[in-house]
């Protein structure tokens, strides 16, 4: 298996832009997870899936932040408008449930830089 | 929400060291994470535990789930061992949860 794949790797946007990442989850994972890295806070949870749907968004930071698993193989996180302050590495992680006990496994991360 | 502590928060030693990094968390769990992230960015799980010992290679992870305490250790550290390790446990104790994080501990072995 591929792993956990997200898109872009890098993105570079101005305030006040959409931005939308993408999260391809291991194939017959049950749940998946959205953290976002900064040197501030380091690591933490926004919002996590299972069966596609949202279980706990209590993370995400407000309106501006948006997620969507339509199907078991993609997730997206949304950012409307961006600002500079949501400049972080965005992760995707996927788990199943059962079988695994819930061992997490990461994605490479999303870069985003907001100017 | 659980809350974790882990300790130090950096660490140098020579090759060769025993290392020994800890975390402790606040309310009870049916697992703990460590988890290793490269210089690169890239996270990777290395142990997923809820009772006692785990080994790996050169790498062991106990648990005392009583004294809700865990620990990371590195037997005979190597340069590549270089990197942020990461305690984490589920959010509210159980299992299929998100996660709550340990601030890290930057682990840098020198030759």
């Amino acid at each position: 298996d591929a792993g956990v794949i997200q898109s872009p790797r890098h993105e570079v946007t101005e305030m006040g832009q959409e931005v939308t990442l993408r999260c391809k989850p291991i194939s017959g994972h049950d749940y998946l997870f959205w953290y976002r890295q900064t040197m501030m806070r380091g690591l933490e949870l926004l919002i996590y899936f299972n069966n596609n749907v949202p279980i706990d968004d209590s993370g995400m930071p407000e309106d501006r932040f948006s997620a969507k698993m339509p199907n078991a193989s993609f997730s997206t996180l949304k950012i409307q408008p961006s600002e500079p302050r949501d400049s972080a590495v965005y992760f995707c992680a996927s788990s199943w449930g059962q079988a695994m006990g819930y061992e997490q496994y990461f994605g490479p991360g999303t870069r985003l830089t907001v100017t | 929400k659980n809350e974790v502590e882990q300790s130090p928060q950096n660490l140098t030693a020579q090759e060769g060291e025993f290392i020994t990094i800890n975390c402790s968390y606040s309310v009870g769990i049916s697992a703990l994470h460590w988890l290793q992230q490269h210089p690169g960015g890239g996270i990777v799980s290395l142990f997923m535990l809820s009772s006692g010992k785990k080994k790996h290679g050169r790498l062991i992870a106990t648990i005392n789930i009583q004294e809700k305490h865990s620990s990371l250790h590195i037997t005979a550290s190597h340069p590549r061992d270089s990197a942020v390790y990461i305690c984490a446990v589920p959010n509210s104790g159980g299992g299929a949860d998100g996660l709550t994080f340990g601030k890290g501990t930057h682990l840098i072995i020198q030759p």
